[in-house]
């Protein structure tokens, strides 16, 4: 079984552009969760999605955004990018998105905003 | 809003010395995950307690959930160069809340 995929796996932006990071789920995984990690604040959650509707939100800004698809891809999108956006952007697929479905991680898309 | 305290954020052993990590909540726990990072790598789901005092084993790897369910610990015995990265403890707090809750890791780097 294919694991999680995201893409691109680095991207460099200047200030004020906008990204758009892709999560490709394990197969028959419905939840999909979204993850800042930076070494300072470790890992961050920015939203969860389940069978396209988000269920949960992180405390970030509103220029932090995604999206579910019916095929339980998911896209999330950073608008007016800061220095301090810059980060791994990690994806977690889990089969329910229930408390005890464990999180499977993919290899995580490295943002650098300059 | 739930809190997931881990201490210590940094240790260093030699190898085939005992290694602990330790994970509080500021909240109750309806369970707890332990995860682990590889350096450069992504977290990997290592185990899952839920009961209260509730301990589990893998290899050399103790997990322990503590009775009020608002604390956990990892203990490696007789660490080796394969225990290097970072171990996560991540937790909800239940009710509707689809949000795992991760504490900031410990560094275990290893001197061979």
């Amino acid at each position: 079984k294919a694991g999680v995929t995201q893409t691109p796996r680095y991207l460099i932006k200047t200030r004020g552009q906008q990204v758009t990071l892709s999560c490709s789920p394990i197969s028959g995984h419905r939840s999909v969760s979204w993850y800042q990690q930076t070494p300072g604040q470790g890992l961050q959650f920015l939203f969860e999605y389940f069978s396209e509707t988000q269920r949960n939100k992180g405390n970030f800004p509103g220029r932090f955004s995604g999206r579910q698809f019916s095929n339980s891809r998911s896209e999330m999108n950073v608008s007016t990018l800061e220095l301090g956006d810059s980060a791994l952007y990690l994806c977690a697929s889990s089969l329910s998105g229930d408390l005890f479905s464990p999180l499977h991680f993919g290899n995580g898309t490295r943002l650098t905003v300059t | 809003g739930q809190q997931v305290m881990q201490i210590p954020q940094y240790q260093h052993v030699q190898e085939g010395e005992d290694f602990t990590t330790y994970c509080n909540s500021s909240t109750t726990l309806s369970n707890i995950q332990w995860y682990k990072q590889r350096p450069g790598g992504h977290p990997v789901f290592l185990i899952q307690l839920v009961k209260s005092g509730e301990v589990k084993k893998q290899k050399r790897l103790t997990f322990q959930f503590g009775e009020a369910k608002k604390n956990s610990s990892l203990h490696i015995t007789a660490t080796q160069t394969t225990d290097v990265g970072t171990y996560f403890c991540a937790g909800y707090s239940g009710g509707s809340n689809y949000k795992l809750t991760f504490g900031k890791g410990t560094l275990l780097t290893v001197n061979p």
